[in-house]
């Protein structure tokens, strides 16, 4: 059973920093990895879609990358703001076009 | 353009009522549908999915059940609300055998009392 992990839970910066989320999956076997974010009481909106046969994606101030064989993935954001603030989540889509999500990291940048 | 709706926005509803949340997608055919639900401070579940009208998967063992009276419509449904039904409800389309990305709807936020 696919288990997707997200590390850290919670994270808070200054503006201006650079952040790295984490997120680790356990069976490699996925067509696609996703980045979603997900405003307070808000459905998700797609970040980054990064195939399984693609190394990083970017769009940009974010940067995600993929590393399938250890089932990892990290989303980089780059001189983070508060508008920034949000819980992002990663999911990895399995065969049957089904996405199993991670818990979610919560990201607040301080102005 | 594509969108998607949900409603109601928000639900309040006392245990062992009904459940009906609908979701309805435009601008698009034939798309699959999908209803997670959101659990304080936990991932999406995916509860139900759908690659055609009357054509429903269940993905996890529960109260709840969902129908697709037609193509563009999905809906979630119970007969008796449990306490542990509260959460936040997400309705999501994508395109059909494809495997681009999922697109969702604003959701419905959901108490049981």
């Amino acid at each position: 059973k696919q288990e997707v992990t997200q590390i850290p839970a919670a994270l808070s910066v200054p503006e201006g920093e650079n952040l790295v989320l984490n997120c680790s999956f356990t069976d490699s076997a996925i067509y696609n990895l996703q980045w979603f974010r997900q405003d307070p009481g808000k459905g998700l909106t797609s970040l980054l879609l990064i195939q399984s046969s693609q190394r990083e994606q970017t769009s940009g101030r974010l940067n995600a990358s993929l590393d399938k064989s250890s089932g990892r993935s990290t989303l980089y954001i780059a001189a983070s703001q508060p508008g920034d603030s949000a819980t992002y989540l990663c999911a990895v889509r399995q065969y049957g076009n089904k996405l199993v999500f991670g818990a979610g990291t919560i990201l607040r940048v301080k102005s | 353009s594509q969108t998607i709706h949900q409603w109601p926005a928000t639900l309040v509803q006392p245990v062992g009522s009904p459940l009906s949340l609908e979701c309805t997608v435009e601008g698009t055919s034939n798309p699959n549908l999908y209803w997670y639900r959101q659990a304080a401070g936990r991932g999406l579940q995916l509860l139900f999915y759908s690659v055609g009208i009357g054509q429903i998967s269940s993905e996890v063992p529960q109260n709840l059940s969902a129908s697709r009276p037609q193509d563009r419509q999905f809906i979630l449904s119970s007969k008796k609300l449990l306490l542990s039904d509260s959460g936040f409800y997400l309705c999501a389309w994508s395109v059909l055998r494809g495997r681009e990305t999922q697109y969702f709807g604003p959701g419905t936020r959901l108490l049981v009392l």
